[in-house]
């Protein structure tokens, strides 16, 4: 069975400083793998993805993502974090039967 | 513009009344996918289609329906059997064809029943 842990409930950080969310994943074939953002009382939007290939993906918003198989890792990264930035993000682990299970997400909160 | 519609945003109902979520998407996808979303929980599936006429209970369907009877709508039924139906509920769709792709999400119903 697929699985998805993000390890942290809740980070803060502040405007302009770098941000590491992490992801890990249990699943027994080559993953595809997705981070997803939501704001409060919204639904998600996709911020990236990974199904093959390069190692290392861009997403939406300046943020990226980079999957290490000896890990079981797809970390998502951003520079400099803005005050835009402060939502929840949910890490995702897909199969081709469609399924996705869903970490139980971060919140991130930015410091002024 | 494409996209997923949910209707109506918020919902209050009696415990004991059976109430209807709908979902509709003019993406033209094939999968249509109903999370429950509680606080600290992430989401959970309740139900997913993948054709018209035919679903998969997910993770945690009791107390829940659905039909698929038009490939645009997916609704999603919550019976008086659901124990803590109060909760925010997201319906998503995905394309089939031509490999991986992302789920796209409607921008929820929260559902209060008291």
């Amino acid at each position: 069975a697929q699985s998805v842990t993000q390890p942290d409930i809740h980070i803060t950080v502040s405007e302009g400083a770098s941000l590491e969310l992490r992801c890990n994943y249990s699943y027994g074939a080559t993953p595809y793998l997705f981070w997803y953002v939501q704001s409060p009382g919204q639904g998600l939007q996709l911020l990236l993805k990974y199904f093959s290939g390069d190692t290392l993906v861009q997403g939406i918003k300046g943020f990226e993502a980079e999957f290490k198989r000896s890990q079981s890792s797809f970390n998502l990264r951003k520079p400099s974090v803005h005050w835009s930035d402060a939502a929840e993000y949910f890490c995702a682990v897909g199969a081709e039967a469609g399924k996705s299970t869903f970490g139980d997400g971060t919140t991130l909160t930015v410091k002024p | 513009d494409g996209g997923i519609t949910q209707s109506p945003k918020y919902l209050f109902r009696k415990e004991g009344q059976n109430v209807t979520l709908s979902c509709e998407q003019n993406l033209n996808h094939d999968a249509m996918y109903w999370y429950r979303q509680d606080p600290g929980q992430g989401l959970r599936l309740i139900y997913y289609s993948q054709i018209v006429n035919d679903f998969q209970k997910g993770d945690i369907a009791e107390g829940y329906s659905v039909s698929r009877e038009k490939k645009e709508s997916f609704p999603l039924t919550v019976t008086s059997a659901q124990k803590n139906p109060t909760a925010f509920y997201l319906c998503a769709s995905r394309k089939i064809a031509g490999g991986p792709s992302e789920q796209y999400f409607g921008p929820g119903t929260r559902l209060t029943v008291t």
